[in-house]
C-alpha cells in the first residue's frame, strides 16, 4: 500500500531563516506530487505541484520553491523566511485525476 | 475558470440532527468531485468521490450526489454525531492539468 511522509511535524522559525520541507511517497511510482498551505482558518491554497522530476509548476508567487529531486520526493524550500509563511503546509499524491492522498501536515511558526 | 463555493461555517448542530454543507463548482469540462475531512492538527482524508453526473458517494453515513444540472454536490448526513466534528472540504479535480481545486473548508461542532 501506498503511504506519504512528512517531516518535520512541527517547525519554529525565525524571520530571515531558511527552510526545508519534506515530503516522501512509498509503494508508488511516479505520482503527481503537491505542495498546499493552509493559514489559520483558512482554505487551502496550491503552492505548487509535479507531474514528473525536475517538473515543478507554481501557482503562488512568493518566496518559495520546490524540487523534485527524485520520482518519489518534494522538497518546499525558502531562503528567507517570512511571517507570513507561518502555517500547514500538505504534501499529497494522486494519479492522473484520482483522489488526491494527503500526508499528516508540517506545522510551520515563523517568530 | 474551475472553482469550487461551500457554504461557509462553522456549522453547529446537536447529535443526532441533520447535516448539510452546500457545495456547488464551476468547472470547464467533466470534473470529479470529492468530498475531505479534516480532524484537528491532522492532514485531510477523502469522505467520498463522484466521477460523472448523478453518481451518489457515501461513506460513514455520509452522502453526496453529482447534479450536473445544479453544478452541486451537497453533504449530507442523517444523524451527526460528536466524532463528525471536523472541517470539510469539497473539492474538484480537473483531469488535463491533474489539479484539484477546494473550496475554503466548512468546520462543523457537533455537541452532545
Amino acid at each position: 500500500s501506498q503511504t506519504i511522509h512528512q517531516w518535520p511535524a512541527t517547525l519554529v522559525q525565525p524571520v530571515g531563516s531558511p527552510l526545508s520541507l519534506e515530503c516522501t511517497v512509498e509503494g508508488t511510482s511516479n505520482p503527481n506530487l503537491y505542495w498546499y498551505r493552509q493559514a489559520a482558518g483558512r482554505g487551502l491554497q496550491l503552492l505548487f505541484y509535479s507531474v514528473g522530476i525536475g517538473q515543478i509548476s507554481s501557482e503562488v508567487p512568493q518566496n518559495l520553491s520546490a524540487s523534485r529531486p527524485q520520482d518519489r520526493q518534494f522538497i518546499l524550500s525558502s531562503k528567507k523566511l517570512l511571517l507570513s509563511d507561518s502555517g500547514f503546509y500538505l504534501c499529497a499524491w494522486s494519479f492522473s485525476g484520482d483522489e488526491q492522498y494527503f500526508g499528516p501536515g508540517t506545522r510551520l511558526t515563523v517568530t | 475558470g474551475d472553482s469550487v463555493t461551500q457554504m461557509e461555517g462553522p456549522v453547529t448542530l446537536s447529535e443526532e440532527a441533520f447535516l448539510t454543507i452546500n457545495c456547488t463548482y464551476t468547472a470547464t469540462g467533466y470534473p470529479s468531485l470529492f468530498w475531505y475531512v479534516q480532524y484537528p492538527g491532522e492532514g485531510l482524508q477523502l469522505l467520498l468521490k463522484a466521477t460523472k453526473a448523478d453518481d451518489k458517494g457515501s461513506n460513514k453515513g455520509f452522502e453526496a450526489t453529482y447534479r450536473k444540472e445544479t453544478t452541486s454536490f451537497h453533504l449530507e448526513k442523517g444523524s451527526v454525531q460528536v466524532s463528525d466534528s471536523a472541517v470539510y472540504f469539497c473539492a474538484l479535480s480537473v483531469n488535463n492539468f491533474n489539479k484539484f481545486y477546494f473550496g475554503s473548508g466548512t468546520k462543523l461542532n457537533v455537541k452532545p
